[in-house]
């Protein structure tokens, strides 16, 4: 199993531009969710998912899109990058039966 | 004010100390959750517990639910230790989502 993976690992953007960070789990978990941390802040939920179909927006959703593609896939769009949005991401997937969250290596993102 | 409250906020330790990191919360849960993360890496889960205690290696977590009080302690320190702990708790109120305390950054000196 390779638990949650996501691309790319870096990324730089200019203001303006749009990316899609990508996240994927082969444990066969319903819910998966997308975080972002910042230094003094924690991690703080942008959006996640139930289920296959299903997205709900977290704490900090502004500025933000997300495609429940399939139980698989998870991705988080940035549809006009913003300097405020320079972070790391982090993609977790959880155990349906004790809510113990997997997450993925993280996504580093800076926009200039 | 924050729902996780982590104490301290910095550690320094001698290898081989035992170490204790503590997390409060003022609301009910359902679970907690105890994750460390190395620096510039990922975030690994530790431990996911609702009641009384759990050991794994050197690594003991408890939680007291009347206190709404959860310690994680580390015996026999090592510099591999050395890492951001991470408190985490599953709010009754907030569904299947989670709550994070703002961590522990531990040293651990050889």
């Amino acid at each position: 199993n390779a638990g949650v993976t996501q691309t790319p690992k870096f990324q730089v953007l200019k203001t303006g531009q749009s990316m899609t960070l990508q996240c994927a789990q082969d444990m066969n978990h319903n819910s998966m969710y997308w975080y972002r941390q910042d230094p003094g802040m924690g991690l703080r939920l942008i959006y996640y998912s139930a289920s296959e179909g299903t997205t709900d927006k977290g704490e900090v959703p502004n500025g933000y899109n997300v495609s429940r593609l399939n139980k698989r896939e998870f991705s988080l769009r940035l549809e006009s990058a913003a300097p405020s949005q320079t972070s790391v991401y982090f993609c977790a997937s959880r155990r349906t039966y004790n809510y113990e969250q997997y997450f993925g290596p993280g996504t580093r993102l800076t926009v200039t | 004010k924050n729902e996780v409250e982590q104490s301290p906020q910095n550690l320094t330790a001698q290898e081989g100390e035992f170490i204790t990191i503590n997390c409060s919360y003022s609301v009910g849960i359902s679970a907690l959750h105890w994750l460390q993360q190395h620096p510039g890496g990922g975030i690994v889960s530790l431990f996911m517990l609702s009641s009384g205690k759990k050991k794994h290696g050197r690594l003991i977590a408890t939680i007291n639910i009347q206190e709404k009080h959860s310690s994680l302690h580390i015996t026999a320190s090592h510099p591999r230790d050395s890492a951001v702990y991470i408190c985490a708790v599953l709010l009754k109120a907030a569904g299947n989502k989670l709550t994070f305390g703002g961590g522990t950054r531990v040293l651990v000196k050889p």
